[in-house]
C-alpha cells in the first residue's frame, strides 16, 4: 500500500459545483497534513494546513479524520480559476525527522 | 523579494553528460530539498540538507549528487549514472531543520530538464 494516496482524477466540475477530494495514509503516526495547489507545469504552492479540529479559508475546508486515516479537501462554489491538481502532502513521525511525503495528486477541471 | 530561484527554466543535454541545476535561496531557510516530478507522478525526494555542509539521501538518490557550502545554494548534479533524468526538477526549502512536523515548504519555480 502507497504511503499516502489519491484519486487521480480527473474531476470535472461545472463553475458553482461544490466538490470533495480524500487523502487517505498508511502510517498511523503521521502528525501533520496538507493540501498543495499545483498548476500546470509550475510549482506547488501551499493551499492550507490541515488540523484535526478542521479548518476552513474561504470556499476551502480541509479536514482529518484520524480514525479512518484520511484527510479530505472541499471546495465550494468553484471557480474556473480552481482547476488545478492538487496534492495532498503528510508529514510521518521518524527518529525525529520529518520528511513530507507528496500523494500523487487529483486533478480538477472547473468548466463554464 | 525573497524567494526560491531555480535556472534555468528549461535545459536539455546529451545523454552521458553530467548536468548541474541551480537552486538558490534568499528566505534564510535552513532546510532545502531536492525532488523529481514525473508526468502524472507525486514529488520524489532525491536529497534533503538540514544544515550547510550536511546533507541525507531520499527515496531516489541513485545517480544524483548535492552540495551544501553555503546556506543560500543547494545544486543538484545529475550524473551519467542516472538512467532516465529527463523529467521536471523540484526545489524547495523550509524555515527550520527538519525537526518539526509543522514547518512547510516553499518551492522554486521548477527546472525541466531533456536528455537527448
Amino acid at each position: 500500500r502507497k504511503e499516502v494516496e489519491q484519486d487521480p482524477g480527473p474531476f470535472n466540475v461545472p463553475e458553482g459545483a461544490t466538490v470533495a477530494f480524500n487523502c487517505t495514509y498508511s502510517n498511523s503516526a503521521s502528525q501533520s497534513f496538507f493540501w498543495y495547489r499545483q498548476d500546470c507545469r509550475k510549482e506547488p504552492k501551499l493551499l492550507m494546513s490541515v488540523y484535526s479540529s478542521g479548518n476552513e479559508d474561504g470556499r476551502f475546508t480541509a479536514q482529518l479524520n484520524r480514525a479512518s486515516q484520511y484527510i479530505s479537501l472541499l471546495i465550494r462554489d468553484s471557480k474556473l480559476s480552481d482547476s488545478a491538481t492538487y496534492l495532498c502532502v503528510v508529514i510521518p513521525a521518524s527518529g525525529g525527522s520529518y520528511i513530507p511525503t507528496f500523494g500523487r495528486g487529483t486533478s480538477l477541471i472547473v468548466h463554464p | 523579494d525573497g524567494g526560491i530561484t531555480q535556472s534555468p527554466k528549461y535545459l536539455f543535454r546529451k545523454e552521458g553528460q553530467n548536468v548541474t541545476l541551480s537552486c538558490e535561496q534568499n528566505l534564510n531557510h535552513d532546510a532545502m530539498y531536492w525532488y523529481r516530478q514525473d508526468p502524472g507522478q507525486g514529488l520524489r525526494l532525491i536529497y534533503y540538507s538540514q544544515i550547510v555542509n550536511d546533507f541525507q539521501k531520499g527515496d531516489i538518490a541513485e545517480g544524483y549528487s548535492v552540495s551544501r557550502e553555503k546556506k543560500e545554494s543547494f545544486p543538484l548534479t545529475v550524473t551519467s549514472a542516472q538512467k532516465n533524468p529527463t523529467a521536471f526538477y523540484l526545489c524547495a526549502s523550509s524555515i527550520q531543520r527538519v525537526t518539526t512536523s509543522t514547518d512547510t515548504q516553499y518551492f522554486g519555480p521548477g527546472t525541466r530538464l531533456t536528455v537527448l
